[in-house]
């Protein structure tokens, strides 16, 4: 079974510091990885996805994620946080082939901007 | 193009009800999936469907059903309402063949 688990549940930086969300992925076929972000009230908006090919994925907002299949792990970075970027953030694995399109999401991690 | 659309947005039912969402997928979206969001389980999958069919379904009881329409327009229900059942509702759609997921804003259904 596909699990993802997402290190920190809350992550505080201040505003112009260096945002890194964590996130590591169990799956036994090669995964499908996305980065989703809530703001309150709202649905979830999707920041980026990795399928197949280049590891290192740009995003919108500014953010990037790099997949690294040794380390099972798919961390998502921002160079410089904005007041703008305070949200939830969701890690989500999907399996690759079948006709399974189901996502299985991390807990979350609350992202808090401070001026 | 218009993004996945939910109604109503915001129900208040009691205990034993029964309610229904629905849900409009971005145009030519075949896949709809639903997932229930809750403080203490986060999000978690209800069921997936795709032309009219219901390919995938996730660990709910069988009080929760869904069904999807000949436009892709999908509905879910939920019968004999509990408590545990208030959560925000999130509807998503996506392309044939494309596993990336887009998100409507989702239905608040709070259960008294």
């Amino acid at each position: 079974a596909q699990s993802v688990t997402q290190l920190g549940s809350h992550v505080s930086v201040s505003e112009g510091a260096l945002v890194l969300l964590r996130c590591n992925y169990s799956s036994s076929v090669p995964p499908y990885l996305f980065w989703y972000v809530q703001y309150p009230n709202q649905g979830l908006q999707l920041l980026l996805k990795y399928t197949t090919g280049a590891t290192l994925v740009k995003g919108i907002n500014g953010f990037e994620a790099e997949f690294k299949k040794s380390e099972t792990s798919f961390h998502l970075t921002k160079p410089s946080a904005h007041m703008s970027d305070a949200a939830e953030y969701f890690c989500a694995v999907s399996y690759s082939g079948g006709s399974n399109y189901k996502l299985t999401f991390g807990k979350g991690t609350l992202l808090t901007v401070n001026p | 193009k218009a993004g996945v659309t939910q109604t109503p947005r915001y129900l208040i039912k009691t205990r034993g009800q029964q309610v229904t969402l629905s849900c409009s997928p971005i145009s030519g979206h075949r896949s709809v999936s639903w997932y229930q969001q809750t403080p203490g389980q986060g999000l978690q999958f209800l069921f997936e469907y795709f032309s009219e069919t219901q390919r995938n379904k996730g660990n709910f009881p069988g009080r929760f059903s869904g069904r999807q329409f000949s436009n892709s327009r999908s509905e879910m229900n939920v019968s004999t309402l509990e408590l545990g059942d208030s959560a925000l509702y999130l509807c998503a759609s996506s392309s044939r063949g494309f596993h990336e997921q887009y998100f409507g804003p989702g239905t608040r259904l709070t259960v008294t």
